[in-house]
């Protein structure tokens, strides 16, 4: 199946600063990426879709100004969690959306652990 | 009502016994259904993935599509320690946004 990474793999950083997470697909095009987050023992909630070349879309709630995404090119989508508080804290997972094959679905990336102090 | 209904679970069972999920959705617009497994602490894998009602096998996992009743199961075979996990049912329609259920936790005991 199709590989996608995500790096890093957990980050702790203090409150009010930025964190950056990013998302690679390793061995195909994706022209449309999406994160999700998701809490302790709960499925995951779609944030937003993010389109290469062009403005991410975000899920109803989601603080497009907090959480900026940027697909700047066919294998690689980056969230940025700013001015991170504790309330942020999560596990933060994207997918890559790869249509080149017969199972057109989202393959995701392993999760990044976010921890806000 | 959601629109993917899961089972929570856990669902315990011994090692070697058939392990049974299910997901029921209200959408009659969904036309194509996955499940994937989740390690804690990892991202979800694809595990199965179908789009036409009836049967699908592959290894010791079978998927199973019913759109008439809006129903979909995923049956695992020979169960494993490793099979330990939690598996999500998700559902797209033509776009490529996937619903998902809650996912169900699988606890198989050796």
């Amino acid at each position: 199946g199709a590989v996608v990474s995500q790096h890093p793999s957990w980050v702790i950083c203090k409150s009010g600063t930025s964190v950056k997470i990013e998302c690679r697909s390793l061995d195909f095009q994706a022209t449309t990426m999406f994160w999700y987050r998701q809490f302790p023992k709960q499925s995951l909630m779609l944030m937003a879709t993010s389109n290469e070349g062009s403005k991410a879309t975000y899920e109803q709630g989601v603080e497009k100004d907090k959480f900026l995404i940027n697909h700047a090119s066919l294998t690689l989508s980056t969230l940025t969690v700013t001015s991170a508080h504790p309330e942020d804290s999560s596990f933060y997972i994207c997918s890559a959306w790869d249509s080149s094959t017969r199972t057109d679905t989202q393959y995701f990336g392993p999760g990044t652990r976010l921890t806000v102090l | 009502q959601k629109e993917v209904e899961q089972d929570p679970g856990p669902l315990s069972v011994p090692e070697g016994a058939i392990v049974s999920l299910n997901c029921t959705y209200s959408n009659s617009a969904f036309q194509y259904f996955m499940w994937y497994r989740q390690y804690s602490r990892k991202g979800p894998e694809l595990l199965m993935y179908t789009y036409s009602s009836g049967n699908k096998e592959d290894g010791r996992f079978t998927a199973q599509v019913d759109k008439s009743s809006k129903y979909i199961s995923l049956f695992i075979r020979d169960s494993q320690p490793s099979d330990s996990a939690t598996y999500l049912c998700a559902m797209r329609a033509a776009g490529n946004k996937l619903t998902f259920g809650g996912g169900t936790r699988v606890l198989v005991k050796p």
